[in-house]
């Protein structure tokens, strides 16, 4: 089994539509992200969660709201989709260990959405 | 403003020569950096990884240098080889982990040729 996962893989909406991604790990990790990957933008941080209580945005918050329901689960909302959120999703975990070489992250599968 | 560019978005080798990334940066605050793998339809894979205290880390065929006065970093792939063929993401971090951002740059599409 895949140590993160994401739901859905795809997912094709209209404009205006609420819509939630979801992601969970069982990896252990206390630290979970959500990215977007555009062609020829690379990937760029929307929200990211140190543990459940502390929620930061990232990059690219505006449009966007997450939830840290448990350690193990970080869902990212679209409170009112718009046809440039369009994108592939990555939720991503790391573990809280301090000192270097602490900050490597392990990606989901992604998730293609698509905003009409 | 890009903190971390990767100026070739592609590259082509042929299979068995030698593969070589490349990635600049301009926050001198980064101190750990790393290179992830991305097939598509699959989230990034992370390949390896280097901090500022080294100039080098070497993984089977795979090897990063740091160059910290030039602020560049490269990776190298040794033999290449047809799996080998990818998206290639270099990222970077500052605050010895406890900031938790990773900055990517914009990918450097590798096609290794039989």
């Amino acid at each position: 089994d895949a140590d993160v996962t994401q739901t859905p893989r795809n997912r094709i909406t209209k404009t205006g539509k609420r819509i939630m991604l979801e992601c969970s790990q069982t990896k252990g990790h206390d630290r979970m992200y959500w990215y977007r990957q555009d062609p020829g933008l690379g990937l760029r941080l929307i929200y990211y969660s140190f543990d459940v209580k502390d929620i930061n945005k990232g990059e690219i918050s505006d449009g966007y709201s997450v939830s840290r329901q448990a350690q193990a689960k970080f869902s990212l909302s679209l409170e009112s989709a718009i046809p440039n959120q369009t994108a592939l999703y990555f939720c991503a975990t790391s573990d809280a260990a301090l000192g270097l070489d602490t900050d490597t992250q392990y990606f989901g599968p992604g998730t293609r959405l698509t905003v009409l | 403003d890009q903190q971390v560019k990767q100026n070739s978005p592609s590259l082509s080798v042929q299979e068995g020569r030698i593969s070589i990334l490349n990635c600049d940066y301009t926050n001198s605050m980064f101190d750990y950096f790393l290179w992830y793998k991305k097939y598509p339809a699959e989230g990034p894979t992370f390949l390896i990884s280097i901090s500022s205290i080294k100039d080098k880390n070497e993984d089977g065929r795979f090897t990063v240098f740091l160059n910290k006065s030039a602020k560049h970093l490269s990776l190298h792939i040794v033999p290449s080889q047809p799996g080998d063929s990818a998206v290639y993401f270099c990222a970077a971090s500052a605050g010895g982990g406890s900031q938790g951002n990773l900055i990517f740059g914009k990918g450097t599409k590798l096609s290794v040729k039989p």
